[in-house]
């Protein structure tokens, strides 16, 4: 068990709708990292937040959002949602340090009908 | 640009049958080499991480090699309980993200 938790683990949303997912890190780890993980595929990089700062963002549009918070939890919001949005979303979690390791949750998987 | 390739997709073993899987990868200064071990439906458990050619590490059936272009991850008389998708991911010095290949999907039968 990495200590990282997100929830809900599943839901379903309707085409064009908002969803917000969330996540809570290993405690001790200021930095969380999210992905997408379409079905087959390797995981994807959307956003990192370190410090409640954005702080590096992978090929995905305004309509991925997300928030760190001062406990260094953290959420993901996807508005306007769109069908290819279904998905394995996780959230990972990274120690501070200079060699340190990224400790994913279980997911969230996501249907958009 | 980073790639990360994994081969073969797909490996189907039997108890006992030891092999090995392959990442190739191309970066543009080695952070770590990172190998994840994915049951479906959840997320990544972490296996190991390699930080310069030549270091090797090893994880029970385990033990994951790193070049300066590939890294093996070797198993060693493979269990059923072995089955899942391993992934390879790079990160490297110039962002933050992890660059995943697609996974080695490993079935071993009794």
């Amino acid at each position: 068990e990495t200590g990282v938790t997100q929830s809900p683990t599943h839901l379903i949303k309707t085409r064009g709708q908002q969803v917000t997912l969330r996540c809570s890190s290993q405690s001790g780890h200021n930095t969380v990292s999210w992905y997408q993980q379409a079905l087959g595929q390797g995981p994807q990089f959307i956003f990192q937040y370190y410090r409640e700062e954005e702080n590096g963002r992978g090929n995905f549009p305004p309509r991925f959002s997300g928030l760190q918070f001062p406990n260094y939890s953290s959420e993901l919001n996807v508005n306007a949602l769109e069908l290819d949005d279904s998905a394995l979303y996780l959230c990972a979690s990274w120690g501070t340090g200079e060699n340190t390791e990224a400790f994913f949750g279980q997911g969230t998987r996501l249907t958009v009908v | 640009e980073d790639q990360v390739t994994q081969s073969p997709e797909a490996l189907r073993l039997q108890e006992g049958e030891s092999s090995s899987l392959n990442c190739s990868y191309t970066v543009s200064g080695l952070r770590g080499l990172f190998w994840y071990r994915q049951d479906p439906g959840k997320g990544p458990e972490f296996l190991f991480t390699l930080y310069s050619a030549g270091e090797e590490k090893e994880k029970e059936r385990l033990k994951a090699t790193l070049t300066k272009k590939e890294s093996f991850l070797h198993i060693t008389a493979p269990k059923p309980e072995d089955s899942a998708t391993y992934l390879c991911a790079v990160g490297s010095s110039s962002e933050y993200a992890l660059n995943f290949g697609k996974g080695t999907s490993l079935l071993v039968t009794p």
